[in-house]
């Protein structure tokens, strides 16, 4: 079965902070693999999509790694702000469309 | 628009009533998706469009739940006989193409008394 896990839960870091979100997955066949970042009452933002092929991606202060061989991808994030409190959702994409099976997602609490 | 717009934003409705949820993609976005989303879950696929067709209807729970896009562009999700488990916030995204980045819009919130 298709399936991403996310750990841990919930996470509470204080302001400043790096942190690191982990995401396992046994989607097959794989296309890509994305971050999404929501926060409380709205739409999931992309922070990276990274395909089978890349290792790793940034977008300012967030990395995503990928490992196709285990199966396994990270989102660090570093420097932390109040403003990085939110949901971040783990998607992997595979088949020949877009259908893309979501993470229970990593809830980050920034505390000052 | 600049971006996905959903509406109506909230919707508070009654058990056994029939629903619609609104959403306008981005300009030129041919690819349309509606997901369902749960209390501290992520989001779960509900259905496919690309152009006018439904390519993939594989996640609609059951028949009370229909999606049409008659010219490509806005959808609109038809709940009938709500029941109190179709509360949820209804997501709907878009994309230029059907492996292109997603697009999501605020989100639909259904509260089924």
């Amino acid at each position: 079965k298709n399936q991403v896990e996310q750990s841990p839960q919930s996470l509470i870091i204080l302001e400043g902070k790096n942190c690191t979100l982990q995401c396992n997955y046994t989607v097959s066949p794989f296309s890509n693999l994305r971050w999404y970042k929501q926060d409380t009452g709205r739409g999931p933002v992309s922070l990276t999509i990274m395909t089978f092929s890349e290792n790793t991606k940034s977008n300012g202060r967030y990395t995503a790694t990928l490992d196709a061989d285990t199966k396994q991808s990270s989102l660090h994030i570093t420097a932390s702000q109040l403003s990085d409190s939110a949901s971040y959702i783990c998607v992997v994409s595979g088949g020949g469309y877009n259908k893309l099976i979501f993470g229970a997602g990593t809830r980050l609490a920034v505390h000052p | 628009g600049a971006g996905v717009s959903q509406t109506p934003s909230n919707k508070v409705t009654e058990k056994g009533k029939y629903v619609e949820l609104r959403c306008d993609p981005i300009s030129g976005h041919t690819a349309l998706y509606w997901y369902r989303q749960s209390l501290g879950q992520g989001p779960e696929f509900l259905i496919y469009f690309q152009g006018t067709g439904a390519a993939d209807d594989s996640g609609l729970p059951n028949d009370r739940f229909f999606a049409v896009r008659p010219e490509g562009s806005v959808s609109t999700l038809k709940i009938q006989r709500t029941e109190r488990g179709d509360s949820a916030v209804y997501l709907c995204a878009s994309s230029l193409s059907s492996t292109g980045e997603l697009f999501f819009g605020e989100g639909s919130r259904l509260t089924v008394l």
